[in-house]
């Protein structure tokens, strides 16, 4: 089945980190751009960061710049977000998604919960 | 990455047509033709429906449309269904690597 599935959410305290992994299958991952999208409770979707096929290029929402990291592992066909200096105004369900040939979200995962609060 | 414009709130009744617009500048929007919509409804991962402006996925039925004029893009869902009742957001590439969402529009289905 082709689906995406993302874990290491929970709670976390003002100033911490995190690290949310996205399990990829029955697709070419590596084939694939990659992206981390979040809404927080009761608000719209956030584009918050995409990484190449191979890695070595990535960006990111000026709202997490410096603080977040996208990476992958394409032999494990996972996708990761390394979150830093966690604030409040974090909180979010972090979805992955993956970016097709017309630079759209084309298959998403179900989202993990990201709680930032003391 | 300024949020794009939605109107917070859309309604239509069973078989009537309802449009969403969108507005952003010539920096997103405006821009390119990379601009989708994607549905969502309460508790689900959001769903493609349409991409670059007016193209639609395998399996989006027909009712949904969309366009672009200038700024503002607009999606339209005609012969309104009960389950099209989602919240509905506009996103484009805006540059730079960088993508914008719009603030999201509620459809309900009176």
């Amino acid at each position: 089945e082709v689906q995406l599935v993302e874990s290491g959410g929970g709670l976390v305290q003002p100033g911490g980190s995190l690290r949310l992994s996205c399990a990829a299958s029955g697709f070419p991952f590596s084939t694939y751009w990659m992206h981390w999208v979040r809404q927080a409770p009761g608000r719209g979707l956030v584009w918050v960061s995409r990484i190449s096929r191979d890695g070595s290029s990535t960006s990111y929402a000026d709202s997490v710049k410096g603080r977040f990291t996208i990476s992958r592992d394409n032999a494990k066909n996972t996708l990761y977000l390394q979150m830093n200096s966690l604030r409040a105004d974090d909180t979010a369900v972090f979805y992955c998604a993956r970016e097709d040939g017309s630079q759209d979200f084309d298959l998403w995962g179900r989202g993990t919960l990201v709680t930032v609060s003391s | 990455q300024s949020a794009l414009t939605q109107p917070p709130s859309a309604s239509g009744s069973p078989g009537q047509s309802v449009t969403i617009s969108c507005t952003g500048t010539s920096s997103d929007v405006g821009g390119y033709k990379y601009v989708s919509w994607y549905q969502q409804h309460p508790g689900k991962a959001p769903k493609l429906i349409i991409y670059e402006v007016s193209k639609r996925p395998s399996g989006v039925p027909e009712r949904f449309s969309g366009s672009k004029s200038g700024n503002t893009a607009s999606l339209t869902v005609s012969g309104l269904q009960a389950e099209d009742e989602a919240d509905y957001y506009c996103r484009s590439y805006a540059g730079s690597s960088t993508w914008v969402f719009g603030g999201g529009t509620k459809l309900t289905v009176l």
